[in-house]
């Protein structure tokens, strides 16, 4: 069964720095990956997506995710983090296999240091 | 434009009871799908409703149940409560591949 990885349930960074929150799923055939953001006692907001084409995606806010099949990876980035930018971040896939449903990852809570 | 709204915003109720959850979709979205997100989960796929019909279902028993309306709006309905059923239900819709979230009902079962 279609599955998402994301490794790290708590990341924490600088006013500043760089943002890496790492996602990983497995299928043999690349699926739609998605990026969400929710904030405290909030729905879920798309950051991004892949479906095809490039594989370098840019999202909202800054945020950017590269699609690598070789490693079966969606990584969401941000070169500077701001204090707002601290929520929960979940990577959600759609399989290729004609389901309609999303998949989603446990999350990852960003916690950004002033 | 009105995004994805839910009612109620919370909800308190006791084991055994039913409750009916309530979704209208983004402006010009036919197809609504919900989720179940537990406390420090991610979401769960409950099902998928298109044309006033359940196209898909996830791993979730018979006491959920949805309708979607001819305004492609959708109630979502749970039977005999458990405590486990308390959770976060996110209503999302969509007309191609993103899916467009609501801000959830909050569902306490005690």
């Amino acid at each position: 069964a279609q599955s998402v990885t994301q490794l790290g349930s708590h990341v924490s960074v600088s006013e500043g720095a760089l943002v890496l929150l790492r996602c990983n799923y497995s299928s043999s055939v690349p699926p739609y990956l998605f990026w969400y953001v929710q904030y405290p006692n909030q729905g879920l907001q798309l950051l991004l997506k892949y479906t095809t084409g490039a594989t370098l995606v840019k999202g909202i806010n800054g945020f950017e995710a590269e699609f690598k099949k070789s490693e079966t990876s969606f990584h969401l980035t941000k070169p500077s983090a701001h204090m707002s930018d601290a929520a929960e971040y979940f990577c959600a896939v759609r399989p290729a296999d004609s389901s309609y449903k999303l998949i989603f990852g446990s999350g990852t809570r960003l916690l950004v240091r002033p | 434009d009105a995004g994805v709204t839910q009612s109620p915003t919370h909800l308190i109720k006791t084991r055994g009871q039913q409750v009916t959850l309530r979704c209208s979709p983004k402006s010009g979205h036919d197809t609504v799908s919900w989720y179940q997100q537990a406390l420090g989960q991610g979401p769960q796929f409950i099902f998928q409703y298109y044309e006033e019909e359940e196209r898909q279902r996830g791993n979730f028993p018979d006491r959920f149940s949805g309708h979607q309306f001819p305004n492609y709006s959708s109630e979502l309905n749970v039977n005999a409560l458990l405590l486990g059923d308390s959770a976060l239900y996110l209503c999302a819709s969509s007309l191609t591949t993103e899916q467009y979230f609501g801000p959830g009902t909050r569902l306490t079962v005690t």
